[in-house]
């Protein structure tokens, strides 16, 4: 399976604190992506990883990708209580069609 | 730019009846996908199209069919409904292959 898996798999901090999740995958890709989750909500994009991309930074958001052991990280800088939701990591397989998203990692902020 | 939209938001219906997902995108995106996710899980892919006319199967198919007939529509069918099929169903669209994927803000079904 082509599935990322997030760990951890569920996340609690105090607003302020940085929050860290991984994530890890089984073959090839061409990109990860991560998505966040507002209870009830559809899936925002985050941030897209290049295979040949080592790391990403977007606002407070910053992402790694580590190609030879499979796996991405995503860190949250800075944390607000707005940023509580769940996160996804999608790898894309190399020539496939479509991304497979990981059960996610629910983060919540305590004001 | 409205970018994805779903109909309806919320339904009930019984086990057997059939009904009928839009998703709709203004985003000229040639990929749409149809999900669903279930309690405390991640999306399972259902169906998805790389373009007007197309259609595929995604990781759990049974029981739903999809049509694409222009490019900015993409149906979910379910012809005879199943309590099983309780779930929370998202569209998605991108402009290509393993691009970033645009969300719907997701149809609630509940089937008793």
């Amino acid at each position: 399976s082509q599935q990322g898996e997030e760990d951890p798999q569920a996340l609690s901090i105090q607003e302020g604190e940085n929050a860290t999740m991984n994530c890890s995958y089984k073959t090839s890709i061409n990109n990860l992506q991560w998505y966040r989750q507002n209870s009830g909500r559809g899936l925002v994009h985050l941030i897209l990883i290049r295979s040949n991309e080592r790391e990403k930074h977007s606002g407070r958001l910053r992402v790694t990708l580590d190609t030879s052991k499979k796996s991405s990280s995503l860190l949250i800088t800075a944390s607000r209580a707005a940023d509580t939701a769940s996160y996804f990591c999608a790898p894309h397989k190399a020539a496939g069609n479509k991304l497979t998203f990981g059960g996610g990692t629910r983060v919540l902020v305590k004001p | 730019n409205a970018g994805v939209t779903q109909t309806p938001k919320f339904r009930v219906l019984k086990t057997g009846q059939s009904m009928t997902l839009l998703c709709a995108q203004d985003m000229n995106h040639e990929y749409m996908y149809w999900y669903r996710q279930d309690p405390g899980m991640g999306l399972r892919l259902i169906h998805y199209s790389v373009g007007e006319g197309t259609t595929a199967k995604g990781e759990v198919p049974d029981g739903y069919n999809v049509s694409r007939l222009k490019k900015q529509n993409f149906l979910l069918g379910l012809e005879s409904a199943a309590p099983s099929q309780t779930s929370v169903y998202f569209c998605a669209s991108s402009y290509g292959r393993g691009e970033t994927q645009y969300f719907g803000p997701g149809t609630r079904l509940l089937v008793l």
